[in-house]
């Protein structure tokens, strides 16, 4: 069964870059079935997507955060990754990497349901 | 504000039955684009509830149901039990934005 782990600082100083990993265990990243998400939850609060990477390196963003967002992957090493510029305190939140079936739905291929996801991490913005 | 709207909270008794909705609309759940739920205990992670309106992955109690009608979708839990506490999501997808991944706010469900 595939589990994912996220990784990286819990605390990141303002204006600075937010970088996250998550590795991918028990499968592969590579493979055609499905995307790779993040998503994020402020304290409190609803979930919110991130963005999509797919295993070729097509990336979906968050029209909110697509100026800032960088999601990419690494086959070699089953990861992906997820870099947010110029952060500030909005940015708190717990942040989730998770896998999203792809699916055809009303003739069109797109996520389905997330049936994976890590345990999350707490990223705080603060100096 | 979320494009898919649930109701902020919910509550029931033990043993009763609630139906949590999520209204869309005609470029989402009325479109025919796939609904799927989520229960978020305290302090952890989302686990995948009900997919593809109504389907249950294994492990997941047939009290748990999902249905769609139109540009809403609806998920029901009977027999409440006090470990049902929790959050509750909707997800969709919409064509006509750019967001690839749409969640409802959340319903936060209460047994009393």
């Amino acid at each position: 069964q595939v589990q994912l782990q996220e990784s990286g600082p819990g605390l990141v100083k303002p204006s600075q870059t937010l970088s996250l990993t998550c590795t991918v265990s028990g499968g592969s990243i590579s493979t055609n079935s499905y995307y790779w998400s993040w998503i994020r939850q402020h304290p409190g609060k609803g979930l919110e997507w991130i963005g999509n990477i797919y295993y070729v390196g097509t990336t979906y963003y968050n029209p909110s955060l697509k100026s800032r967002l960088t999601i990419s992957l690494d086959t070699s090493k089953n990861q992906f990754s997820l870099k947010l510029a110029s952060v500030t305190a909005a940015d708190t939140a717990i942040y989730y990497c998770a896998r999203s079936q792809r699916i055809l739905s009303s003739l069109s291929v797109v996520p389905g349901s997330l049936n994976s996801w890590g345990q999350g991490t707490l990223v705080t913005v603060s100096s | 504000q979320s494009v898919l709207t649930q109701p902020p909270s919910v509550s029931g008794a033990p043993g009763e039955k609630v139906t949590i909705s999520c209204a869309g609309s005609s470029s989402n759940i009325g479109a025919g684009y796939d609904v799927h739920w989520y229960q978020q205990a305290p302090g952890t992670a989302p686990k995948l509830l009900i997919y593809g309106d109504m389907n249950r992955p294994s492990g997941v109690p047939d009290r748990f149901s999902g249905s769609k009608s139109g540009t809403s979708a609806s998920l029901a839990i009977s027999g409440l039990q006090a470990e049902d506490e929790a959050d509750y999501y909707c997800q969709s997808y919409d064509s006509s934005l750019s967001a690839h991944v749409l969640f409802g706010g959340g319903t936060k469900l209460t047994v009393l």
